[in-house]
């Protein structure tokens, strides 16, 4: 079945640090990748999200790649600041025919970052 | 808009308690979900909707029941809380190729 990987966290890092959070996926066919984003006591956000191969998602500065060819979506920002302290998941949603509503979510990365 | 809402916030039951956690969006989406949250294991799907009367099974079903009557809602039951059910419980909707959209989430305490 789907599975999706991500880095083992907690990651803490300084304020304007670079940022990588790691996420490799198992999937059939051509599946939309997403990462989500969770503050303290809150739901779940979508952050970006990619539907086919080479797309580069991007929103608040952070930017993810869809490569199919390493089966990969890495979440990446250049300059984080406190306000990113989050848990961070990456997710698949499979193709077609009556999977639009399920997703498959990896485990989570606890992100912290300091001043 | 309110978007995906979920009652209570928070729940606590004793062993053997039966208990309904609430749904509902108002967006006219076509498939609705409800996901666990568990340390360390992410978000898992228990059971999922593609429409009003039509339901199935996601990763982790058992001890929980759904039914759809409605576009709108979307409820799912304890039947039997089991510490092992401890968790906080996410409610998800989407409409056909569109952004899942999560509600606020319910915590759940079973002692």
């Amino acid at each position: 079945g789907d599975s999706v990987t991500q880095m083992e966290g907690p990651v803490t890092l300084s304020e304007e640090a670079f940022l990588t959070i790691n996420c490799t996926y198992t999937a059939t066919g051509y599946p939309s990748l997403f990462w989500y984003v969770q503050y303290p006591g809150e739901g779940l956000q979508l952050l970006l999200k990619a539907t086919k191969a080479d797309d580069k998602g991007s929103n608040k500065g952070f930017e993810a790649t869809y490569r199919k060819e390493t089966t990969s979506f890495h979440l990446e920002k250049g300059s984080v600041q406190v306000s990113d302290s989050a848990v961070y998941f990456c997710a698949l949603r499979p193709h077609g025919g009556t999977s639009y509503g399920k997703l498959t979510f990896g485990q989570g990365t606890i992100l912290t970052v300091h001043p | 808009n309110a978007g995906v809402t979920q009652t209570p916030k928070f729940q606590v039951l004793k062993t053997g308690q039966s208990m309904t956690l609430q749904c509902a969006q108002d967006m006219n989406h076509e498939y609705m979900s409800w996901y666990r949250q568990d340390p360390g294991m992410g978000l898992r799907l228990i059971h999922y909707s593609v429409g009003a009367g039509i339901t199935d099974q996601g990763e982790v079903p058992n001890g929980y029941n759904v039914s759809r009557s409605t576009t709108e809602d979307f409820p799912l039951r304890l039947l039997s809380a089991a510490p092992s059910q401890t968790s906080v419980y996410f409610c998800a909707s989407s409409p056909t190729e569109g952004t899942v959209n999560f509600g606020p989430g319910t915590r759940l305490t079973v002692t």
